[in-house]
């Protein structure tokens, strides 16, 4: 699998604010999937994109697969405590390997 | 539900010594995974097994680092002469046939 570039590295916010991590690979991805890792926690799946222009939905967060396949995005609506933590992306090769980057730490202040 | 279950969850060792963390996939899971995960980072990939044969070893970081998945099922990672920038998370991951992987608690390793 080819790593993915995640930005931004960090973002604190004020609950209630909106909240978005971008991805961005240099080719063009057969898949990517999103994980979340609460602090001391172990990541957790939270959806996977195959296909291009894809967008799902989970209640307040919204995950989108670009046109190219090149990029996607997570964005969650009205941010509450309980969503802090790290984001990743994650490609996954056709070998099933995932590789992972630093993802984004999310703060929220009450 | 039973998930993903490793032990120890915690263990210090001397440098030096042998440390062999074990893994509890889910039941029926054919994919099992292994993951280093230092402080601030994203998991590495370690290596991969598809029921006990091993696809995958490319991301062990050196002939000190041995797995193996004898009957399909339960997992063990074995670090020998442990060294201090072998302190790190290891994570175990399991899967059907999807991409989707299901993670473990980790087992925190710390070298002394």
């Amino acid at each position: 699998g080819q790593q993915v570039m995640q930005i931004p590295q960090y973002q604190h916010v004020q609950e209630g604010e909106d909240f978005t991590t971008y991805c961005n690979s240099s080719t063009t991805l057969s898949n990517i999937q999103w994980y979340k890792q609460r602090p001391g926690g172990h990541p957790v799946f939270l959806i996977q994109l195959v296909k291009s222009g894809e967008v799902k939905k989970q209640k307040r967060l919204t995950f989108q697969f670009g046109e190219a396949k090149k990029n996607s995005s997570l964005h969650i609506t009205a941010t509450q405590t309980t969503d802090v933590g790290t984001y990743f992306c994650v490609n996954a090769g056709n070998n099933r390997k995932l590789i992972w980057g630093l993802g984004t730490s999310l703060a929220v202040n009450p | 539900g039973a998930g993903v279950s490793q032990s120890p969850r915690y263990k210090v060792a001397k440098r030096g010594q042998d440390v062999a963390l074990r893994c509890d996939p889910i039941s029926g899971h054919v994919s099992l995974f292994w993951y280093q995960q230092a402080l601030g980072q994203g998991p590495e990939f370690l290596t991969y097994f598809q029921n006990e044969a091993q696809l995958d070893k490319s991301g062990l970081p050196s002939d000190r680092f041995f797995a193996e998945r004898p009957e399909g099922s339960v997992s063990t990672l074995k670090i020998q002469r442990t060294q201090q920038e072998d302190s790190a998370v290891y994570l175990c991951a399991s899967s059907l046939y999807t991409y989707e992987q299901y993670f473990g608690p980790g087992t925190r390793l710390t070298v002394t």
